[in-house]
């Protein structure tokens, strides 16, 4: 079974501070890798996707993505209360049978 | 505007009843899935479609079926709702063809209740 990993959380981070989330996957075929950010009862939005190794910033996001260790995270700088949500995890293969692949979930809470 | 469009939006239903939850994508999408999210349970999905007339299950299908006889829509039919079916339900649509895969795109989601 193709799984992506998260730890739940809740992650508790101060406003202004970088909040680091993080994310494993089994499948080594993975080849595109996406976090989505998911407010209660609303639907998940893209908030940054990587198919490279190393790090891709937009804003105040950076993921990063190491193959090698099966490693994604996603960092985000300058916290703000308007970022606490829960941020998921995804992760496709390349071939035309792969399927997108999410993980439960980190639950982010910032605080004032 | 490019969107995934779900109806309804809530649903409370009673056990046994057949009902029909839509989705419709405007942006000529192959794949289409449709996904339940439970409590600490994630996204999973029930069923997904590469194309038109082209279905296949998901990790939780039982219980459920789907149709694909237009590329837009991909209707999520629940032929007996059963309580364990309450949840919150996500359509959403990507672009199959092009590689890297791109982002799925969810619908507003629809949260059913079974009573």
């Amino acid at each position: 079974q193709k799984e992506v990993e998260q730890n739940s959380g809740p992650l508790s981070v101060p406003e202004g501070a970088i909040a680091s989330l993080n994310c494993t996957y089994s499948d080594r075929g993975s080849q595109s890798f996406f976090w989505y950010r998911q407010y209660s009862g609303k639907s998940p939005e893209l908030i940054m996707f990587i198919y490279s190794n190393g790090d891709k910033e937009d804003g105040r996001f950076t993921a990063q993505l190491n193959k090698a260790s099966q490693y994604v995270s996603l960092l985000i700088r300058d916290s703000q209360p308007s970022d606490s949500a829960t941020y998921l995890c995804a992760a496709q293969g390349y071939s035309s049978a792969s399927k997108i692949i999410f993980g439960s979930g980190t639950r982010l809470s910032i605080r004032p | 505007e490019a969107q995934v469009t779900q109806n309804p939006r809530y649903l409370i239903t009673v056990t046994g009843k057949k009902l029909t939850v839509t989705c419709s994508q405007n942006m000529n999408h192959e794949y289409m899935s449709w996904y339940r999210q439970d409590p600490g349970l994630g996204l999973r999905q029930i069923y997904y479609s590469m194309n038109v007339e082209v279905t296949d299950k998901g990790d939780v299908p039982e219980g459920y079926k789907v149709s694909r006889k237009e590329k837009r829509n991909f209707p999520l039919i629940l032929e007996s709702p059963s309580p364990n079916q309450t949840s919150l339900y996500f359509c959403a649509s990507s672009l199959y063809s092009q590689t890297p895969r791109t982002e799925a795109f969810f619908g507003q989601g629809t949260r059913l209740t079974v009573v």
